[in-house]
């Protein structure tokens, strides 16, 4: 399958602070790209879907102005989320998936720790 | 609004046995999707079922849908302690030309020798 790389894969940071993560296809232009959010012992939450070039849509719920989302280019998705708090504390994956491809694959998943 | 139930959310199960987890949907979708998880790892990849009756099988697990029921099945044959790990289904619905996934709560298989 396709190779979907995510940076960091953990990161701990302070109240307050911005963190930024970063996801990659590595060996495909990347179309559409996904964030999701998973919390300790729960299901994957989608937060919202990026198209390269284009605004991203947010699910209900989900902050815009918080978790900053770009989509820059066919090979790069970056998740900010901005003025973090400890309820931000979450596992944070991203998937990629293109036009024709079909399926989407996942990224290794980024551990935020806000202290 | 697209739902997606899986049960059971725990199951403890011993070598050897065979088991079955269900993922049940509320309304049509495109395809259906089961993934394995390990502790703080992300998601890997298990099948992909795209029409009804599919039915689709890798080692010791096997994957089925029916459509028309919105059900599909991971079965588990003679289970063995590596595949011990969070087991997802996520059912696949096309809206504004991409692919969005909603994920069931997941089962927690642990298989004890």
């Amino acid at each position: 399958g396709a190779v979907v790389s995510q940076h960091p894969s953990w990161v701990i940071c302070k109240s307050g602070t911005s963190v930024k993560i970063e996801c990659r296809s590595l060996d495909f232009q990347a179309t559409t790209m996904f964030w999701y959010r998973q919390f300790p012992k729960q299901s994957l939450m989608l937060m919202a879907t990026s198209n390269e070039g284009s605004k991203a849509t947010y699910e209900q719920g989900v902050e815009k102005d918080k978790f900053l989302i770009n989509h820059a280019s066919l090979t790069l998705s970056t998740l900010t989320v901005t003025s973090a708090h400890p309820e931000d504390s979450s596992f944070y994956i991203c998937s990629a998936t293109s036009w024709g491809r079909g399926v989407a694959f996942f990224g290794q998943g980024t551990r935020l720790t806000v202290v | 609004e697209l739902k997606v139930e899986q049960n059971p959310l725990f199951l403890s199960m011993q070598e050897g046995k065979n088991y079955t987890i269900y993922c049940n949907y509320s309304t049509t979708s495109d395809r259906l999707y089961w993934y394995r998880q390990d502790p703080g790892k992300s998601l890997e990849s298990l099948f992909v079922l795209l029409s009804n009756g599919a039915v689709k099988q890798e080692g010791r697990l096997m994957a089925s849908l029916d459509t028309k029921a919105r059900l599909s099945t991971l079965h588990i044959t003679a289970a063995v302690h590596d595949l011990s790990a969070t087991y997802f289904c996520a059912v696949g619905r096309t809206q504004g030309g991409s692919e969005k996934l909603v994920f069931g709560k997941g089962t927690k298989l642990t298989v004890n020798p």
